[in-house]
């Protein structure tokens, strides 16, 4: 079927405000990752989704940053009173599963601009 | 920690000539690598996954090479072509342990294939 899809493709906000990402992983991929790429900087990882285990949180920069998953589709990340550093492309990923072995495929990313 | 470097930062070729972009990791300790492109306002596109057990592996006119005990890895592109102008980004899965399953990326080589 399709790929991953994010939305939306571009969101500019001001700072203090609060935004949601939102991903559609592939169908039947029930891991997903969320990933941060700043301007000169190499993909960062977030968060972890595998199935209905806890999330790993490990690579979230900041309490205001937080995401949820409805089972094995949708997520949302969502960013609370959000500054000038979030801005970003935010990068969703999904696999078949959450072992190693398992290729990553990747949204075309959010386009975050705080001012 | 692992870091990913990759050299150059960016190329510029005139169409035609072969080129080889590097990729070095400083933990051996990984599962496989992966190569990606990126294009502005897209999202990643896997070009190769070489397992750790494996030293090359080859798609059209793409072929990386890995030799984990060095911490290196390369993308060689033959008779490069204006529609290879994008970011090639290295990215290592460590083979074990807490977040094995996040990908570490490099800050990627921007290639520009002039024709």
């Amino acid at each position: 079927g399709a790929g991953v899809s994010q939305s939306p493709s571009n969101k500019v906000t001001e700072k203090g405000k609060d935004v949601e990402l939102r991903c559609d992983p592939i169908s039947g991929h029930t891991a997903l990752y969320w990933y941060r790429q700043r301007l000169g900087q190499g993909l960062e990882f977030l968060i972890y989704f595998q199935g209905n285990s806890a999330p790993d949180k490990s690579g979230l920069p900041s309490d205001r940053f937080s995401a949820e998953r409805t089972g094995e589709s949708v997520s949302t990340l969502t960013i609370q009173r959000t500054q000038q550093e979030d801005s970003a492309v935010y990068l969703c990923a999904s696999s078949a599963a959450g072992g190693s072995y398992n290729e990553q495929f990747f949204g075309p990313g959010t386009r975050l601009t705080v001012l | 920690k692992q870091e990913v470097t990759q050299i150059p930062a960016a190329l510029s070729v005139p169409e035609g000539e072969n080129l080889v972009l590097n990729c070095s990791f400083t933990d051996s300790a990984i599962y496989n690598l992966q190569w990606f492109r990126q294009d502005p306002g897209k999202g990643l596109t896997s070009l190769l996954l070489i397992q750790s057990s494996q030293r090359e592996q080859t798609s059209g006119r793409l072929n990386a090479s890995l030799d984990k005990s060095s911490g290196r890895s390369t993308l060689y592109i033959a008779a490069s072509q204006p529609g290879d102008s994008a970011t090639y980004l290295c990215a290592v899965r460590r083979s074990q342990g807490a977040g094995s399953y996040q990908l570490t990326f490099g800050k990627g080589t921007k290639l520009s294939v002039i024709p």
